[in-house]
C-alpha cells in the first residue's frame, strides 16, 4: 500500500472546525483513502473512507483532491472527545490489512 | 461499542509461557484481523482470517499462531513468550475483506510479560 504523510500533531479549540491534512502523492487508482482514530486506551475506531468523491457521515467529512494526491478529514465541531491520534491510510482494493503510520495527534483545547 | 469483544482485557505472565487471546467479531462479520501495538513499533498487522481460512499474514512471529473457528470467533496463541512480546493486541472484524470494507476494532488485550 502507498505511503501517507501527516503532521505529527495539531491543536484545535473546542467547538471549532478541524481540518486534518494527509498527503498521498503515490496513490494508485484503486487505493481507498481510510481514516481511523485512536482515543487513549482504546482500539482504533473507523471514521470514514472514500475513493474519489467527497464523503460525509455522522462523524466527519472527507474531502479528496481532484488529483487524489491529498485529502482532508474535517471534523465540523471539535469536542474534547475528539482528542485522539488520527490515521490516514491507503488501502488497495485487494489489500487485506491496514498499514498504520504514526498519525496526527489532535489536541482539543477547552 | 464496536461490537467486537476481546478477552481477557489484561494478561500478566512470565517469559517462556504460552497464552491465548480470544476475539468475537461483530455479528455478521466474516473477516477477523489481529494487530499488535507496541510503543516502539506502533500498530502492526499480524494475520487475517476470512470465514475460517487464513487469508493474509503480516509481521507475525513463528511463535505466534491463530485460528478462526466455525462460529467465527478467533484465537491468537502466543508461545515461548519474551519480554518484547509485551504489547496491546487488537482484534478487528469486517464483513468481507475488500479494500473498501471498514474494520471495527475491539478494545484490545494488554499483555505484560514479567
Amino acid at each position: 500500500d502507498a505511503k501517507t504523510t501527516q503532521p505529527n500533531s495539531m491543536e484545535s479549540n473546542e467547538e471549532e472546525p478541524v481540518h486534518l491534512p494527509c498527503n498521498h502523492s503515490t496513490i494508485s487508482g484503486t487505493d481507498y483513502i481510510h481514516w481511523y482514530r485512536q482515543l487513549p486506551s482504546q482500539g482504533p475506531e473507523y471514521v470514514i473512507h472514500g475513493l474519489t468523491s467527497n464523503v460525509n457521515n455522522r462523524m466527519a467529512s472527507l474531502a479528496i483532491a481532484e488529483d487524489r494526491k491529498s485529502s482532508t478529514l474535517i471534523l465540523h465541531r471539535a469536542t474534547l472527545r475528539d482528542a485522539a491520534v488520527y490515521y490516514c491510510i491507503l488501502r488497495g482494493a485487494g489489500s487485506y490489512q491496514l498499514t498504520f503510520g504514526k498519525g496526527t495527534k489532535l489536541s482539543v483545547i477547552p | 461499542d464496536s461490537g467486537v469483544t476481546q478477552t481477557p482485557k489484561h494478561l500478566i505472565t512470565a517469559t517462556g509461557q504460552r497464552v491465548t487471546l480470544r476475539c468475537s467479531p461483530r455479528s455478521g462479520d466474516l473477516s477477523v484481523y489481529w494487530y499488535q501495538q507496541s510503543l516502539d513499533q506502533g500498530l502492526q498487522f499480524l494475520i487475517q482470517y476470512y470465514n475460517g481460512e487464513e487469508r493474509a499474514k503480516g509481521n507475525i512471529l513463528e511463535r505466534f499462531s491463530a485460528q478462526q473457528f466455525p462460529d467465527l470467533h478467533s484465537e491468537l496463541n502466543l508461545s515461548s513468550l519474551e519480554l518484547g512480546d509485551s504489547a496491546l493486541y487488537f482484534c478487528a472484524s469486517s464483513v468481507g475483506w475488500e479494500g473498501n470494507q471498514p474494520q471495527h476494532f475491539g478494545d484490545g488485550t494488554r499483555l505484560s510479560i514479567l
